[in-house]
């Protein structure tokens, strides 16, 4: 079966200090690969998407990049974290045929102070 | 403009009881809806997905309705437990695009009492 491992589950950093979230996939092979921002009473909001080792697509202009070095890895960074940047972070990946079907790691809870 | 809104905001309700969620999209063209449940702290869990020629839809305890037509659908929780406190989202996707976007509404928060 697969799942999806998120770390670390919470987070507190400072304004202007870098971030690294990491998502990794186990279980399948290829998959889509999404990170998504959770802001207190909103909606989940796309930050970025893969479809491959490699390529990233951008959803909003941010603070934010993200990274997938290998196929099962995805990686959120900063180089400085803003106070806007607090929020719950969610990985989650889908089979490339059915991107409608996503399913969500355990999410990150980041604090900028 | 794409949208989900999901009503109410917010809901207590005591343990044994029924509730039902509502979620009105203006998503097109429609694909499928989706209920998640997220507990505090969790990444969102489906419960239930329905395509445009699915009326209703059952899990357990929880059932959702679509009307394609009027673009409403709703979400009804028979019996109440004190686990079924969490955030109920509604996920509606489109496939006007390659990716087959997802458009999330901001969730009921849902707390049961006992």
């Amino acid at each position: 079966s697969q799942t999806i491992h998120q770390w670390p589950a919470t987070l507190v950093q400072p304004v202007g200090s870098p971030l690294s979230l990491e998502c990794t996939v186990e279980g399948t092979s290829n998959p889509n690969l999404y990170w998504y921002r959770q802001a207190a009473g909103r909606g989940l909001q796309l930050l970025f998407y893969s479809v491959g080792i490699g390529q990233i697509s951008s959803e909003v202009p941010q603070n934010l990049s993200a990274s997938r070095p290998q196929d099962r890895q995805f990686i959120l960074s900063s180089k400085k974290l803003l106070l806007s940047d607090s929020g719950f972070y969610l990985c989650a990946w889908s089979t490339l045929d059915r991107v409608e079907t996503q399913y969500f790691g355990p999410g990150t809870r980041l604090l900028v102070l | 403009k794409n949208q989900v809104e999901q009503s109410p905001q917010s809901l207590i309700i005591l343990e044994g009881k029924n509730c039902t969620l509502q979620c009105n999209y203006t998503v097109s063209p429609f694909s499928n809806l989706r209920w998640y449940k997220q507990d505090t702290g969790r990444g969102p869990v489906s419960l239930t997905i329905m395509t445009f020629s699915e009326n209703t839809k059952s899990n357990g305890r929880y059932t959702a309705t679509l009307d394609a037509d009027t673009k409403q659908s709703s979400l009804h929780i028979t019996a109440s437990q004190l686990s079924d406190s969490a955030s109920y989202i509604c996920v509606v996707s489109d496939r006007g695009s390659t990716l087959g976007r997802l458009y999330f509404g901001r969730g009921t928060q849902l707390t049961v009492w006992p």
